[in-house]
């Protein structure tokens, strides 16, 4: 079947140190692969999407087939992208998106 | 910035009961969706629509669920006789033509069922 798999449940990085929040999928077809995020008191919203292949907020996230990863990057944290984080997965001809448990990411002073 | 409308936020009914949960999509869009998220589990797909009928349902959406586009802007979730486990955030997205255009998610609608 398919699924989604956010390792961490909680990461807390402090300001200005890297972050990378972890997603593995399991799907033997072709994928289309999101980030989503939701910040606190808001709605879920599309970060970022493995074929547009472009850095949002400082953010990027690379599509590797050979790990079946889909990782979410960022050099240099801040206060502000402390919200909770989504993985999802489309498959080949589909509507639905399959999604990730969710990391809730904290940023430190 | 156009969104996608839910009423209401909050839902508390007594098990056994139906409830309706409301959407407004985004007025141009023609897919809509709704997801929902029991507490400190995964968003689950539940139901894609598309011109006027279901185009995907999942294992969770059983007879005792439907949905409806009565009116040209509403979408409407509608549980038969809702249970205790039916309790979770039901979110409403909806996106417009072609592949690559983004889901729009409402702030969601978190029913309880007592």
């Amino acid at each position: 079947a398919q699924r989604v798999t956010q390792p961490e449940k909680l990461l807390s990085v402090f300001k200005g140190a890297p972050v990378e929040l972890k997603c593995n999928y399991s799907y033997s077809g072709s994928p289309e692969l999101f980030w989503y995020v939701q910040y606190s008191r808001q709605r879920l919203q599309l970060l970022l999407r493995h074929i547009s292949r472009e850095s949002i907020k400082g953010f990027t996230a690379d599509l590797n087939k050979g790990e079946t990863s889909f990782h979410l990057k960022k050099p240099f944290a801040q206060e502000e992208d402390s919200a909770m984080y989504y993985c999802a997965l489309r498959l080949q001809g589909a509507q639905k998106l399959v999604f990730g448990q969710g990391t809730r990411l904290t940023i430190n002073p | 910035e156009p969104e996608v409308t839910q009423t209401p936020s909050h839902q508390v009914t007594q098990m056994g009961q139906e409830v309706i949960l409301r959407c407004v999509p985004i007025s141009n869009h023609l897919y809509f969706y709704w997801y929902r998220q029991i507490l400190g589990q995964k968003v689950e797909f539940l139901v894609s629509f598309y011109n006027n009928e279901i185009s995907e349902k999942s294992e969770i959406f059983d007879d005792q669920f439907s949905v409806e586009r009565p009116d040209g802007s509403n979408f409407t979730l509608k549980i038969r006789s809702t249970k205790l486990e039916d309790s979770a955030m039901y979110f409403c997205a909806s996106r417009g033509q072609g592949r690559n255009s983004p889901l729009h998610f409402g702030n969601g609608t978190r029913l309880t069922v007592t």
